[in-house]
């Protein structure tokens, strides 16, 4: 069964702090991606990567910075947390191609104080 | 880059009537068109997609057309059920996903 797993579920940091967002999927997906959600805005896509050690700016990818050691982890970095980046953050994963179906994982709720 | 609009934003239908949701897009270079269903607590998940070679598409009680020449899209639900109540997202795809900003459903018994 396909699974996208975030290391957590909720998450409350302060104003400053360097927020690690971290991510796994166990599917062999080439592609991973990091979205915001907020209400009214829909999923707005942050980071996404291609291959292990490569990275591309989504839509909003300030504030933001990426990781992908591995294959199967991806982890999204906040160097100092706001509180404009309180946010519900979905990762996701699909294999090759930009046609391919993204998979979810449940999303890690921050707050930002 | 791709602007996705959808509506509405809230639905609410009798259990057994039809649902419809609508969404247009800007870059006709898109070809991909995902419907993602979202339930309380987790994240989206693919219910039917369409590709721009394609008219209509139909999975049971799902069913979603497209129209390139208008650059909008539909997704249509038919004899809805209390599951079928969570949030939808369209998508629209040139080399990346671009999202509506989604439609709560909610069937009432």
């Amino acid at each position: 069964d396909v699974k996208v797993t975030q290391s957590s579920r909720y998450l409350v940091k302060r104003t400053g702090e360097k927020v690690f967002l971290e991510c796994v999927q166990d599917m062999d997906h080439e592609n991973m991606f990091w979205y915001r959600q907020d209400p009214g805005l829909g999923l707005r896509l942050i980071y996404f990567s291609y291959d292990v050690k490569m990275k591309e700016k989504g839509d909003i990818p300030e504030g933001y910075s990426v990781s992908r050691e591995k294959k199967e982890r991806f982890s999204l970095i906040l160097e100092s947390a706001s509180t404009n980046q309180t946010s519900m953050y979905l990762c996701a994963s699909s294999d090759r191609g930009n046609t391919d179906t993204q998979y979810f994982g449940p999303g890690t709720r921050l707050t930002v104080l | 880059g791709e602007n996705v609009e959808q509506h509405p934003s809230t639905l609410s239908v009798q259990e057994g009537d039809s649902a419809v949701i609508k969404c247009t897009y800007s870059d006709s270079a898109s070809n991909y068109f995902p419907w993602y269903k979202q339930e309380l607590g987790k994240g989206p998940q693919l219910i039917i997609d369409i590709r721009s070679n394609v008219g209509e598409k139909k999975d049971q009680r799902i069913a979603v057309t497209l129209n390139k020449t208008a650059k909008h899209f539909s997704l249509h639900i038919t004899e809805t059920q209390p599951e079928d109540s969570a949030v939808y997202f369209c998508a629209a795809s040139d080399y990346k996903l671009s999202f509506g900003a989604g439609t709560t459903v909610t069937v009432r018994a």
